[in-house]
């Protein structure tokens, strides 16, 4: 299994500034995801973090709105950038463990994000 | 294009009555299906998996390749089951979760 955590838990911030999102997890992984999910909404994949890479983002989402980091392999970073009430959202990172035959997602508490 | 759809957005019943969740999936390979819960105040966690095909808290989950569904049942339901529930398929080499709507189940007295 793993722990996850992350900080903030929550921040109301101004439109226009940016919010870095902290990740730290209690075991090495190799890969670590970060979602977003908006207000009654599901959740949606922003981007893959490999630690010595460079984030891998979904369809939608780019590196100049959410720059990642991944220093090591226990810790990982995301940024709102650039920030307007429609990135009011929670945000979760996860990370993946176990074999192929048992691999299992295990998520964060989430960051709730209100952008006013 | 890869999609899970949960068609209900609540489930409401009754303790004791059974329960059947609803997710129909679209993909173009081999899909590896989960079921996750979100209790109230508590983090997302995962359920079960078709590929493990176990009963997890009397929940169960058949994987239909013919009807590219995977519904979450449980025969007795109690209130403590009442949460959100999300169906996810896994994509791709990295296994990124593709997530359903959700489902929340409310189970009264």
């Amino acid at each position: 299994s793993a722990v996850i955590s992350q900080k903030p838990s929550r921040d109301i911030c101004q439109r226009g500034t940016s919010l870095t999102i902290q990740c730290q997890v209690d075991s090495q992984v190799t890969m670590m995801f970060w979602y977003r999910q908006q207000p009654g909404q599901s959740l949606t994949l922003i981007a893959t973090a490999n630690q010595g890479s460079e984030a891998t983002y979904e369809s939608g989402f780019v590196i100049d709105k959410f720059p990642i980091s991944r220093p090591n392999l226990t810790f990982s970073t995301l940024t709102v950038s650039n920030m307007s009430p429609e990135d009011s959202s929670i945000y979760l990172c996860s990370v993946e463990v176990g074999d192929r035959a048992g691999n299992e997602q295990f998520f964060g508490p989430g960051t709730r994000l209100t952008v006013l | 294009a890869q999609r899970v759809t949960q068609p209900e957005k609540l489930l409401s019943v009754f303790k004791g009555a059974p329960v059947e969740l609803k997710c129909n999936y679209s993909y173009s390979g081999s899909p590896e299906l989960f079921w996750y819960v979100q209790y109230s105040r508590q983090r997302l966690q995962l359920l079960l998996r078709h590929i493990s095909r176990e009963s997890i808290k009397g929940f169960t989950a058949d994987l239909n390749k013919g009807e590219t569904s995977f519904h979450l049942k449980k025969p007795f339901a109690q209130e403590e089951d009442s949460a959100m529930y999300y169906c996810a398929l896994s994509s791709g080499g990295y296994n990124k979760l593709i997530f359903g709507a959700g489902t929340r189940l409310a189970v009264h007295p």
